[in-house]
């Protein structure tokens, strides 16, 4: 079975400081994806990084990059200068071949960025 | 380029009685899902499709429809409606079904009340 875990229903980080949110993942399939989802108070989801299985490289997107550790099949999002607009729900998900290509979810972090 | 609409954004109903909620999508995806978004449990899948004709379910199917008779479109009809159904709604969509590194794309939302 495939699961997606994040362990921090809440985080708090300065004004910016870098943060990092934890993620790991579940799945006998050698073939997926990993990606990183906010939710600000306004409600919409918005992508913001994927990771590949086969990546050999980090996945980078402006402040964001995505900590990609195969063998702890973790995927920790590094947040870097934080700002008060990053205050919001961050979800992390995976989509895999033998999962039908559906879409699984994490029960998501809520990020508190303080002044 | 209006991605993903969903409507309504807001709806109150009584116990018992049925609804659609309405998702067109204008990127010719060929996947579509819903959503049900619960606090503290992330975004669960309800139902599927992989394309035009072809609908599976999901995680928490129960209690809910769909069809897809046009790539655009994909309705989610609540049969009996439950108190238990009360919830956030997503729509989401992506541009392939068979692969694993296409993220989704999201509609804004239906904040679904039953009483």
């Amino acid at each position: 079975a495939q699961k997606i875990t994040q362990t921090q229903p809440g985080m708090f980080v300065q004004e910016k400081e870098a943060v990092t949110l934890d993620c790991t993942y579940d799945t006998s399939d050698p073939s997926y994806g990993l990606f990183w989802y906010k939710q600000p108070s306004s409600g919409e989801m918005i992508f913001l990084i994927y990771q590949g299985s086969y990546d050999q490289q980090n996945a980078t997107e402006g402040r964001y990059s995505l900590n990609f550790q195969k063998a702890r099949k973790s995927a920790n999002l590094v947040i870097s200068a934080s700002q008060l607009g990053d205050s919001a729900m961050y979800f992390c998900a995976m989509r895999a071949n033998t999962g039908g290509f559906k879409t699984i979810f994490g029960a998501g972090t809520r990020l508190f960025v303080k002044a | 380029n209006a991605g993903v609409t969903q409507t309504p954004k807001f709806q109150v109903l009584k116990t018992g009685q049925s609804m659609t909620l309405q998702c067109a999508q204008d990127m010719n995806h060929e996947y579509m899902s819903w959503y049900r978004q619960d606090p503290g449990m992330g975004l669960r899948l309800i139902h599927y499709s992989v394309g035009a004709g072809i609908t599976d379910q999901g995680e928490v199917p129960n209690g809910y429809n769909v069809s897809r008779s046009t790539t655009e479109d994909f309705p989610l009809r609540l049969l009996s409606a439950a108190p238990s159904q009360t919830s956030v709604y997503f729509c989401a969509s992506s541009y392939r079904q068979s692969s694993y590194n296409s993220p989704l794309h999201f509609g804004n939302g239906t904040r679904l009340t039953v009483t």
